[in-house]
Protein backbone atom coordinates (compact mmCIF):
# COMPACT_ATOMS: atom_id res chain seq x y z
CA UNK A 1 0.00 0.00 0.00
CA UNK A 2 0.88 3.42 0.12
CA UNK A 3 3.20 4.65 2.90
CA UNK A 4 3.26 8.53 3.60
CA UNK A 5 6.05 10.16 5.83
CA UNK A 6 5.83 13.32 7.15
CA UNK A 7 8.57 15.56 8.23
CA UNK A 8 10.13 16.93 10.33
CA UNK A 9 8.30 14.47 13.75
CA UNK A 10 8.34 17.65 16.05
CA UNK A 11 9.16 20.94 15.76
CA UNK A 12 9.20 24.44 18.43
CA UNK A 13 8.77 27.55 16.89
CA UNK A 14 8.92 31.26 18.97
CA UNK A 15 5.41 33.30 17.74
CA UNK A 16 5.98 34.69 14.32
CA UNK A 17 8.45 32.67 13.06
CA UNK A 18 7.66 30.69 10.05
CA UNK A 19 7.61 27.02 9.33
CA UNK A 20 7.64 24.09 6.43
CA UNK A 21 6.22 20.94 7.08
CA UNK A 22 6.91 18.26 4.28
CA UNK A 23 4.92 15.32 3.39
CA UNK A 24 6.50 12.33 1.05
CA UNK A 25 4.31 9.57 -0.55
CA UNK A 26 5.28 6.39 -2.31
CA UNK A 27 2.83 6.06 -5.11
CA UNK A 28 0.64 8.43 -7.24
CA UNK A 29 -2.55 9.49 -5.68
CA UNK A 30 -5.68 11.22 -6.49
CA UNK A 31 -6.17 13.20 -3.40
CA UNK A 32 -4.06 14.66 -0.35
CA UNK A 33 -5.06 16.23 1.88
CA UNK A 34 -3.49 18.31 5.42
CA UNK A 35 -5.41 18.55 8.33
CA UNK A 36 -4.74 20.31 11.97
CA UNK A 37 -5.32 18.20 14.82
CA UNK A 38 -5.61 20.65 17.95
CA UNK A 39 -4.77 19.75 21.72
CA UNK A 40 -8.65 19.02 21.94
CA UNK A 41 -8.22 16.49 19.40
CA UNK A 42 -10.27 17.67 17.05
CA UNK A 43 -9.43 17.12 12.89
CA UNK A 44 -9.66 20.54 11.15
CA UNK A 45 -9.42 20.36 7.21
CA UNK A 46 -6.59 22.61 6.10
CA UNK A 47 -6.51 22.00 2.33
CA UNK A 48 -7.54 19.33 -0.12
CA UNK A 49 -4.75 19.62 -2.89
CA UNK A 50 -3.69 16.27 -4.93
CA UNK A 51 -1.41 19.28 -7.12
CA UNK A 52 -0.67 22.91 -7.29
CA UNK A 53 -0.66 25.03 -5.02
CA UNK A 54 -3.36 27.40 -2.89
CA UNK A 55 -3.21 29.30 -0.07
CA UNK A 56 -5.80 30.00 3.36
CA UNK A 57 -4.26 32.88 5.31
CA UNK A 58 -1.43 32.62 6.69
CA UNK A 59 -1.33 29.20 5.79
CA UNK A 60 0.03 28.05 2.34
CA UNK A 61 0.38 24.29 0.67
CA UNK A 62 1.89 23.05 -2.37
CA UNK A 63 1.66 19.57 -3.81
CA UNK A 64 4.22 18.44 -6.59
CA UNK A 65 2.43 15.11 -7.62
CA UNK A 66 4.73 14.02 -10.24
CA UNK A 67 7.79 14.07 -7.60
CA UNK A 68 5.27 12.44 -4.87
CA UNK A 69 5.58 15.27 -2.24
CA UNK A 70 3.72 17.86 -0.49
CA UNK A 71 4.63 21.33 1.35
CA UNK A 72 2.98 22.70 4.06
CA UNK A 73 3.78 26.46 4.99
CA UNK A 74 2.84 28.30 7.99
CA UNK A 75 3.69 32.14 8.31
CA UNK A 76 4.23 34.46 11.42
CA UNK A 77 3.03 31.64 13.53
CA UNK A 78 1.13 31.90 16.82
CA UNK A 79 0.24 29.79 20.00
CA UNK A 80 -2.91 27.89 18.28
CA UNK A 81 -1.44 27.08 15.34
CA UNK A 82 -0.09 24.25 18.22
CA UNK A 83 -1.05 20.75 17.44
CA UNK A 84 -0.19 17.68 15.24
CA UNK A 85 -0.20 18.24 11.88
CA UNK A 86 -1.51 15.39 9.55
CA UNK A 87 -0.99 14.84 6.02
CA UNK A 88 -3.34 11.77 4.25
CA UNK A 89 -2.76 10.91 0.82
CA UNK A 90 -5.48 8.26 -0.64
CA UNK A 91 -5.02 6.11 -4.52
CA UNK A 92 -6.79 3.23 -5.50
CA UNK A 93 -10.33 1.71 -5.61
CA UNK A 94 -11.53 2.83 -2.43
CA UNK A 95 -9.55 5.43 -1.64
CA UNK A 96 -9.20 5.42 1.89
CA UNK A 97 -7.47 7.63 2.84
CA UNK A 98 -3.79 6.87 4.20
CA UNK A 99 -2.03 8.85 7.18
CA UNK A 100 1.32 10.11 8.26
CA UNK A 101 2.62 9.91 11.53
CA UNK A 102 2.01 13.84 11.68
CA UNK A 103 4.60 16.84 12.57
CA UNK A 104 3.68 17.79 16.41
CA UNK A 105 4.04 21.77 16.76
CA UNK A 106 4.27 23.94 19.68
CA UNK A 107 4.49 27.26 19.52
CA UNK A 108 5.96 29.37 22.42
CA UNK A 109 4.85 32.81 22.85
CA UNK B 1 -25.91 22.04 6.74
CA UNK B 2 -24.35 19.89 9.25
CA UNK B 3 -20.80 18.54 9.61
CA UNK B 4 -20.44 14.80 10.06
CA UNK B 5 -22.13 13.97 13.31
CA UNK B 6 -20.63 11.16 16.09
CA UNK B 7 -21.88 10.33 19.17
CA UNK B 8 -21.23 9.52 22.13
CA UNK B 9 -18.78 12.27 22.02
CA UNK B 10 -17.09 10.30 25.27
CA UNK B 11 -17.71 6.95 26.07
CA UNK B 12 -16.48 5.02 29.14
CA UNK B 13 -17.44 1.14 29.47
CA UNK B 14 -16.18 -1.62 31.95
CA UNK B 15 -13.77 -4.13 30.33
CA UNK B 16 -16.08 -7.45 28.23
CA UNK B 17 -19.26 -4.25 27.85
CA UNK B 18 -20.05 -3.45 23.97
CA UNK B 19 -19.53 -0.34 23.02
CA UNK B 20 -21.83 1.44 19.85
CA UNK B 21 -20.44 4.54 18.11
CA UNK B 22 -22.54 5.84 15.47
CA UNK B 23 -21.65 8.33 12.97
CA UNK B 24 -24.01 10.53 10.93
CA UNK B 25 -22.49 11.66 7.38
CA UNK B 26 -22.74 15.03 5.99
CA UNK B 27 -26.16 15.34 3.91
CA UNK B 28 -26.00 14.07 0.36
CA UNK B 29 -22.66 11.61 1.41
CA UNK B 30 -23.04 8.00 1.28
CA UNK B 31 -19.14 6.83 1.79
CA UNK B 32 -18.25 6.34 5.24
CA UNK B 33 -15.23 5.39 6.53
CA UNK B 34 -14.03 4.68 10.62
CA UNK B 35 -10.52 5.17 11.67
CA UNK B 36 -8.73 4.59 15.14
CA UNK B 37 -6.41 6.67 17.10
CA UNK B 38 -4.24 5.17 19.52
CA UNK B 39 -2.97 7.92 22.37
CA UNK B 40 -0.15 9.66 20.75
CA UNK B 41 -0.44 7.92 17.49
CA UNK B 42 -1.39 8.59 13.61
CA UNK B 43 -5.02 7.49 12.63
CA UNK B 44 -5.04 3.98 11.12
CA UNK B 45 -7.95 3.27 9.01
CA UNK B 46 -10.72 0.56 9.64
CA UNK B 47 -13.40 0.10 7.08
CA UNK B 48 -15.10 1.78 4.82
CA UNK B 49 -18.85 1.41 3.72
CA UNK B 50 -21.30 2.39 1.29
CA UNK B 51 -25.21 2.19 1.72
CA UNK B 52 -25.76 -1.61 3.09
CA UNK B 53 -22.72 -2.73 2.30
CA UNK B 54 -18.91 -3.15 3.77
CA UNK B 55 -16.80 -2.38 0.59
CA UNK B 56 -13.17 -2.62 2.47
CA UNK B 57 -12.52 -3.64 6.13
CA UNK B 58 -9.18 -4.74 5.84
CA UNK B 59 -8.24 -2.53 8.80
CA UNK B 60 -11.15 -4.16 11.28
CA UNK B 61 -9.46 -6.70 14.18
CA UNK B 62 -10.71 -10.11 13.23
CA UNK B 63 -12.70 -10.62 16.45
CA UNK B 64 -15.22 -8.46 18.59
CA UNK B 65 -15.15 -5.34 15.93
CA UNK B 66 -18.14 -5.04 13.48
CA UNK B 67 -19.55 -1.66 11.52
CA UNK B 68 -23.05 -1.56 9.86
CA UNK B 69 -24.35 1.38 7.55
CA UNK B 70 -27.84 0.75 7.26
CA UNK B 71 -30.28 2.24 4.58
CA UNK B 72 -31.85 4.53 7.02
CA UNK B 73 -30.34 5.62 10.12
CA UNK B 74 -26.44 5.82 10.77
CA UNK B 75 -23.46 4.11 10.49
CA UNK B 76 -22.58 2.29 13.30
CA UNK B 77 -19.38 0.85 14.86
CA UNK B 78 -19.58 -2.09 17.09
CA UNK B 79 -16.86 -3.18 19.42
CA UNK B 80 -17.68 -6.27 21.60
CA UNK B 81 -16.52 -7.65 25.05
CA UNK B 82 -14.08 -4.40 24.98
CA UNK B 83 -10.49 -4.78 26.54
CA UNK B 84 -8.42 -1.73 27.80
CA UNK B 85 -6.77 -1.65 24.41
CA UNK B 86 -9.83 -0.80 22.21
CA UNK B 87 -9.09 2.63 24.88
CA UNK B 88 -8.51 5.30 21.66
CA UNK B 89 -10.29 8.18 20.14
CA UNK B 90 -12.40 6.60 17.21
CA UNK B 91 -13.25 8.88 14.18
CA UNK B 92 -16.07 8.90 11.43
CA UNK B 93 -15.51 10.36 7.77
CA UNK B 94 -17.82 10.87 4.97
CA UNK B 95 -17.58 11.93 1.25
CA UNK B 96 -20.14 11.71 -2.10
CA UNK B 97 -20.03 9.49 -4.76
CA UNK B 98 -18.05 10.32 -7.42
CA UNK B 99 -16.06 13.28 -5.44
CA UNK B 100 -12.64 13.80 -4.59
CA UNK B 101 -13.12 17.41 -3.26
CA UNK B 102 -11.80 15.69 0.13
CA UNK B 103 -12.98 14.05 3.38
CA UNK B 104 -14.91 15.51 6.34
CA UNK B 105 -14.27 13.84 9.48
CA UNK B 106 -16.16 13.94 12.61
CA UNK B 107 -15.37 15.45 16.36
CA UNK B 108 -14.44 11.31 16.97
CA UNK B 109 -15.38 9.38 19.65
CA UNK B 110 -13.05 8.85 22.32
CA UNK B 111 -13.72 5.39 24.17
CA UNK B 112 -11.87 4.17 27.74
CA UNK B 113 -12.43 1.35 29.20
CA UNK B 114 -12.00 0.54 32.87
Amino acid sequence: GIQVEQSPPDLILQEGANSTLRCNFSDSVNNLQWFHQNPWGQLINLFYIPSGTKQNGRLSATTVATERYSLLYISSSQTTDSGVYFCAVSGGATNKLIFGTGTLLAVQP
Amino acid sequence: NAGVMQNPRHLVRRRGQEARLRCSPMKGHSHVYWYRQLPEEGLKFMVYLQKENIIDESGMPKERFSAEFPKEGPSILRIQQVVRGDSAAYFCASRATGSYYGYTFGSGTRLTVV
